[in-house]
Parts: C-alpha cells; sequence; structure tokens
C-alpha cells in the first residue's frame, strides 16, 4: 500500500526556521518526482517545490526562492522541505505528494496521485 | 508565473445535475492541465491529467476538455459525494500554478 506521511509542522515566529520531512512507503521511492504544495487553512492550493528522481533538479515557486530548500535521501524513502526566514505568509498546512509523472511523446504530465494528510506550520510572533 | 482563472468560485447544485467548471490560462498551455478534487480537512485527489485523461478509478461521470487557454470539467450526473472544491492546475511550466478553486454545494 502506498502510504505518504509528512511530519515536523510547529508553531514558530517570525525568522525562524523549521524542517519538514515526508516519509514515503509502499513504492519504489527513487522512481519517482515528490512535490510539496501548501493551502492556508480555508484557502486554496499553491504548489511550492518538488524534486527529481536523484535529488539533482529543484524546482520553487518565486515566493520560497532562497528561503526554502527542497532534497531527498533515497535509502530512507524520504523528502523534506528545510524552510528558513520563515514568515507569516507561510502560516499553511504543508501537503507531500507523489508525482506519477505521464510520459507521452515529447510530453510530460504531472499526476499527483498520493498525498500525505498534511502537517500544519504556522509562523506567529 | 501562468495564473489560472477559474469561474465560478462556487455553485450550487442537486444531485443528479450536469455541472461544468471552467479554468483559463494567462497564456497557451497547450494540453498540460490537471483537476483536482478536495474534501474538508483531506488532501487533494487527481482526477484527470493532460486536460481530457480520467486518472485510473475515478468514476466516468467526470470529463475533461480544452486546450490552449480554456479548458473545462465536467461532471455528467452530480452525485453526493461529488461535493468538494475543485482546482485546476497548470503543469506546462514552473512554478505550477493552481486556479483558486470552484466550490460545489448542495442545493
Amino acid at each position: 500500500e502506498v502510504q505518504v506521511v509528512e511530519s515536523g509542522g510547529d508553531l514558530v515566529q517570525p525568522g525562524e526556521s523549521l524542517r519538514l520531512s515526508c516519509e514515503a512507503s509502499g513504492f519504489t521511492f527513487n522512481s519517482f518526482w515528490m512535490t510539496w504544495v501548501r493551502q492556508i487553512p480555508g484557502k486554496g492550493l499553491e504548489w511550492v517545490a518538488n524534486i527529481n528522481q536523484d535529488g539533482s533538479v529543484q524546482n520553487y515557486v518565486d515566493s520560497v526562492k532562497g528561503r526554502f530548500t527542497i532534497s531527498r535521501d533515497n535509502v530512507k524513502n524520504s523528502v523534506y522541505l528545510q524552510m528558513t526566514s520563515l514568515r507569516v505568509e507561510d502560516t499553511a498546512v504543508y501537503f507531500c505528494a507523489r508525482d506519477s509523472t505521464y510520459r507521452e511523446n515529447s510530453r510530460y504530465y504531472d499526476r499527483f496521485d498520493f498525498w500525505g494528510q498534511g502537517t500544519l506550520v504556522t509562523v506567529s510572533s | 508565473a501562468i495564473q489560472m482563472t477559474q469561474s465560478p468560485s462556487s455553485l450550487s447544485a442537486s444531485v443528479g445535475d450536469r455541472v461544468t467548471i471552467t479554468c483559463r490560462a494567462s497564456q497557451d498551455i497547450r494540453n498540460e492541465l490537471a483537476w483536482y478534487q478536495q474534501k474538508p480537512g483531506t488532501a487533494p485527489k487527481h482526477l484527470i491529467f493532460a486536460a481530457s485523461i480520467l486518472q485510473s478509478g475515478v468514476p466516468l461521470r467526470f470529463s475533461g476538455s480544452g486546450s490552449g487557454t480554456d479548458f473545462t470539467l465536467t461532471i455528467s450526473s452530480l452525485q453526493p459525494e461529488d461535493f468538494a472544491t475543485y482546482y485546476c492546475l497548470q503543469d506546462y511550466n514552473y512554478p505550477r500554478t493552481f486556479g483558486q478553486g470552484t466550490k460545489v454545494e448542495i442545493k
């Protein structure tokens, strides 16, 4: 059974750092891109970052570039989101998702097919 | 970043109704669009990719269409379990961007 479980959410003050973890099981972890998506409670979804299978490629939304770092450990079947210089506007539930990229001809399509339950990050003084 | 605009923001419908949600991209994204369903307190669920291909296990009453800048998600006969919020997501380029969501409520 495929499972994705996030952890590490907490209440922190502005300017502080936090590391989120996402542990996966039930599939060949090093064959998949992994993605972080966040959601301010009661609001919409925001794509945050993703990382390729061997960790050599990362992409970020502009609002977190230079502050957040996505990484992975394929031995521990885990993906991480290191968040620094946290801001009040980073307060959200952070979801981790597997990306079963679908390839057709020369195009690649994201498919976030398995998600964790989310972990809440609250940034407040 | 590409902006994704969904309409309507919310709608009220009855069981059995045909429901259509639209998503417009701020630039041509070919067919690189996905749809997700989210129920309160749960993670999103993937419904459709490549604008019109149904993810495995998704009921056939769901369908997607469109290319370029204009896309639609249609539920042919709304069921009780379909009351949720629906999001489009472009995967044409980075950063990926979601629409603001469309909440489907019970009339």
